[in-house]
């Protein structure tokens, strides 16, 4: 059985960086097939995919354009893990973020959700 | 992108009625890409259609999925008390992946 556990700060001030981590238990985050995504969901906004890691014999990351100069996306095979990072955030930004296993084409398992709120 | 549009935006409806959800394409979904989620409260979305109409794992066959092209339905035959919910389509024919904004199933 495939879990993902995220973590992370539920409080950022404007213009630091958004931090998250989701844990995998049940699978690995190298495994061909598999892609590793961060989605989050807000009121104004609904669901956004922001973007994915995945392994193909290399690693590879894809991101959606409306955040593409602020974000990374980054695997740790040491800890069998892959983390968000958001850069300069405002308060748009707010939104629970899930971390979710993409096996196309669709996502089956996902994160418990976190709750970021972006305010000094 | 591709722009997802689902209605009704809440279906009020009867333990025991048929549920009809839609979602509507701004362009074609390749190779018919569409999943559908149903979302309840501090939960996150649950996994219940891919591919237009296969139903995921362990989900009842009261769910139904079909259509094609840009037009696409999510069927509840029965609803059962634990239906009512928050539902999702959601397309992966085209990077980058969205969402519909949600269908709300509530009790009548």
């Amino acid at each position: 059985q495939v879990q993902l556990q995220q973590s992370g700060p539920g409080l950022v001030k404007p213009s630091q960086s958004l931090s998250l981590t989701c844990a995998i238990s049940g699978d690995s985050v190298s495994r061909n097939s598999v892609t590793w995504n961060w989605i989050r969901q807000s009121p104004s906004r609904g669901l956004e995919w922001l973007g994915r890691t995945y392994y193909r014999s290399k690693w590879y990351n894809d991101y959606v354009e409306s955040v593409k100069s602020r974000i990374t996306i980054n695997p740790d095979t040491s800890k069998n893990q892959f983390s968000l990072q958001l850069n300069s955030v405002t308060p748009e930004d707010t939104a629970v973020y899930y971390c979710a296993r993409g096996v196309y084409p669709y996502f089956d398992y996902w994160g418990q959700g976190a709750l970021v709120t972006v305010s000094s | 992108e591709i722009v997802l549009t689902q209605s009704p935006g809440t279906l009020s409806l009867s333990p025991g009625e048929r549920a009809t959800l839609s979602c509507r394409a701004s362009q074609s979904v390749s190779n018919n890409y569409l999943a559908w989620y149903q979302q309840k409260p501090g939960q996150a979305p649950r996994l219940l259609i891919y591919g237009a109409s296969s139903r995921a794992t362990g989900i009842p066959d009261r769910f139904s999925g079909s259509g094609s092209g840009t037009d696409f339905t999510l069927t509840i035959s029965r609803l059962e008390p634990e239906d009512f919910a928050v539902y999702y389509c959601q397309q992966f024919g085209t990077s980058p992946w969205t969402f519909g904004q949600g269908t709300k199933v509530e009790i009548k």
